[in-house]
């Protein structure tokens, strides 16, 4: 298993500014993803980001909006930027567990951080 | 392109009140149908990995089961402390990414 802890859990921005996610994870891990959950949506992943290289972002999701570092194995920051209130939504930062032959696709979690746009 | 849906939305039911949820996904080859509780303010919680149709996997008062085309969550005998969010998710063989449903939101009334 693996414990992943988020910051920060919610907050309240303004239009136009941006805000940084923080994801730390208590092991090291070769990839983490990034996941949105909107009101009565699912959750979309944003991007798959690995250690050494360039963030992989999916369809409709772009470095510019959404930078993201991966600066060692147990850590990870989301920055979304020029927020606006469209962004409101809970950003989830998440990392497969492996078993022997390789990824197992079960996920765990961080407790998401909620972001509200005024 | 690959898709889950879950239904229903939304599931009221009575404490020892037996149900079960859907899932139809379609997927290019199906590497594993997987099942996650998620709680209010929470991420979401593992629960099974299903990998092949006729497999079925057990936890305390749930059942997952798999065809060619869709999973079931079975809650028998609910409490209340099982009022959560279900969502399914999938992932096609070659691929890291994971696919989610929306979810079932069960409330269990005592």
């Amino acid at each position: 298993s693996a414990v992943i802890s988020q910051k920060p859990s919610r907050d309240i921005c303004q239009r136009g500014t941006s805000l940084t996610i923080q994801c730390q994870v208590d092991s090291q891990v070769t990839m983490m993803f990034w996941y949105r959950q909107q009101p009565g949506q699912s959750l979309t992943l944003i991007a798959t980001a690995n250690q050494g290289s360039e963030a992989t972002y999916e369809s409709g999701f772009v470095i510019d909006k959404f930078p993201i570092s991966r600066p060692n194995l147990t850590f990870s920051t989301l920055t979304v930027s020029n927020m606006s209130p469209e962004d409101s939504s809970i950003y989830l930062c998440s990392v497969e567990a492996y078993g022997g032959e390789g990824g197992t696709g079960e996920l765990f979690f961080g407790e998401g951080s909620r972001l509200t746009v005024l | 392109e690959d898709q889950v849906t879950q239904s229903p939305e939304a599931l009221r039911l009575q404490e020892g009140e037996s149900s079960s949820l859907n899932c139809s996904y379609t997927v290019s080859g199906l590497r594993g149908l997987f099942w996650y509780r998620q709680d209010p303010g929470k991420g979401p919680e593992f629960l099974f990995t299903l990998y092949s149709a006729g497999e079925e996997k057990e936890k305390e008062r749930l059942k997952a089961t798999l065809t060619k085309k869709e999973s079931f969550l079975h809650i028998t005998a609910p409490k209340p402390e099982d009022s959560a969010t279900y969502l399914c998710a999938v992932q096609a063989r070659g691929d890291d990414k994971i696919i989610f449903g929306k979810g079932t939101r069960l409330h269990i009334l005592p």
